[in-house]
This record gives C-alpha cells, structure tokens and sequence, in this order.
C-alpha cells in the first residue's frame, strides 16, 4: 500500500529545544516537499528537494533544517531558531519537481511547543 | 504567493451539486489547474486537475472557461462527508521546478 507517512500525529516540545519531523514515502518520488499550516490558513513552503542530497529554501526556511540521505525519507528538524514553531506541518511528494505530476499528501504532525 | 481568487465560504444542501469557483486571471498557457480539499487536521487529498478541456473523475467534474482565466470544481452530489477546505492551485513553473501554492481556500458545509 503506497503512501506517505508522518509520525508522530502530534509532537509537544518545551521552548528552545529542537526537534525533528519524520517524513517517508514508498511511492518511489523524486520530489519532496515540507509545508507548514497556521489556523485558518493556506499552505506555506519551508523547504523542498528534487533529489537525493539535494534541497532547497522555500518561502519560510528560517528556523528550519532538512536532509535528504535516501530517496524515501526527507525529515525536517524545527529548530530553536524558529520563532514561532506551533503548527501543522504536512509533507508531500511529486514524481518529480519538472512534470504535471500530482502532488501527494501525508497526514500531517501537529506540533505544539509549550 | 497564490495565484487564485476563491469566496471564503459556501454552503450546499445535502445530495445537490456544489459548485465552487476559483478565478486565476494570470495563469499562463501551460500552467495547469489543481483541486485539492482538506478534511480538518488532514493532509490534503488531491481532487482533480486540468489545463484546457473539461475534466471528469469519479469524484468531481472540473470546468475550465476557454480563456482559462477561471474555473469550477462540480461535486454532482454533495454529502456531508464532503464538508472540508477546497483548494484552486495554479502549478506554477520556475526556473527551480514546479511549485504548488496553496492559498486559503473555500470552506465548504454540506447541509442535512
């Protein structure tokens, strides 16, 4: 059953530490993209990569980091640097950053920093 | 940034169509159009896409105006578990790669 996966769902987190997201995908893409969701609004773009060891800044990268070490996973460390860490954060997959291919979800981990 | 205009909200009555319009007056010529929906505390599910010609899957029907300066996601038979964020997205391209903006979308409620 080919996906995206996202764990944990929700992640709590004291101010000042860093943390890292998990995002895998089976479905054997080449592009991989993290969101970030605010209440009642769009989706931002933090960081993207259309390669392995490859990835660049989206929109909102500040505070933020990414590796890309195997083709399937593409995690996402929020750091202290990030004012304002409490959100949703959601990331996708594409066959490949250049076509018309459609752009796959995982379920998203909700992050709460207390 | 979004490149699409959609109302904030819209009701339907249970089993009619929902109509939601999405206006993208800028979009170039090979730049497709994309509708996602978002469930709440979900990731988004993708719905249906298109660049010129009418396009119809099991889930909706997406009508593209011949100027390609706006269009209509149709659900022919709306139910309540069709109650979520609908997204218009113009995939954009760039000189580093194609980009998928998500703008705020329009709240649809199905009602009983």
């Amino acid at each position: 059953d080919g996906g995206i996966t996202q764990s944990p769902k929700y992640l709590f987190r004291k101010e000042g530490q860093n943390v890292t997201l998990s995002c895998e995908q089976n479905l054997n893409h080449d592009a991989m993209y993290w969101y970030r969701q605010d209440p009642g609004q769009g989706l931002r773009l933090i960081y993207y990569s259309q390669i392995v060891n490859d990835f660049q800044k989206g929109d909102i990268a500040e505070g933020y980091s990414v590796s890309r070490e195997k083709k399937e996973s593409f995690p996402l460390t929020v750091t202290s640097a990030q004012k304002n860490p409490t959100a949703f954060y959601l990331c996708a997959s594409t066959a490949s950053l250049w076509g018309t291919d459609t752009q796959y979800f995982g379920p998203g981990t909700r992050l709460t920093v207390l | 940034d979004a490149k699409t205009t959609q109302p904030p909200s819209m009701d339907c009555a249970e089993g009619r169509a929902a109509n939601l319009p999405c206006n993208h007056s800028t979009i170039s010529g090979n730049e497709y159009v994309y509708w996602y929906r978002q469930i709440h505390s979900q990731g988004p599910q993708y719905i249906i896409h298109g660049l010129k010609n009418n396009e119809t899957n099991e889930m909706a029907s997406l009508i593209i105006t011949e100027d390609r300066k706006s269009s209509t996601l149709i659900l022919p038979h709306a139910t309540l578990r069709d109650t979520a964020v609908y997204y218009c997205i113009v995939r954009t391209h760039s000189n580093t790669g194609n980009q998928f903006y998500f703008g705020t979308g329009t709240s649809l409620t199905v009602i009983p």
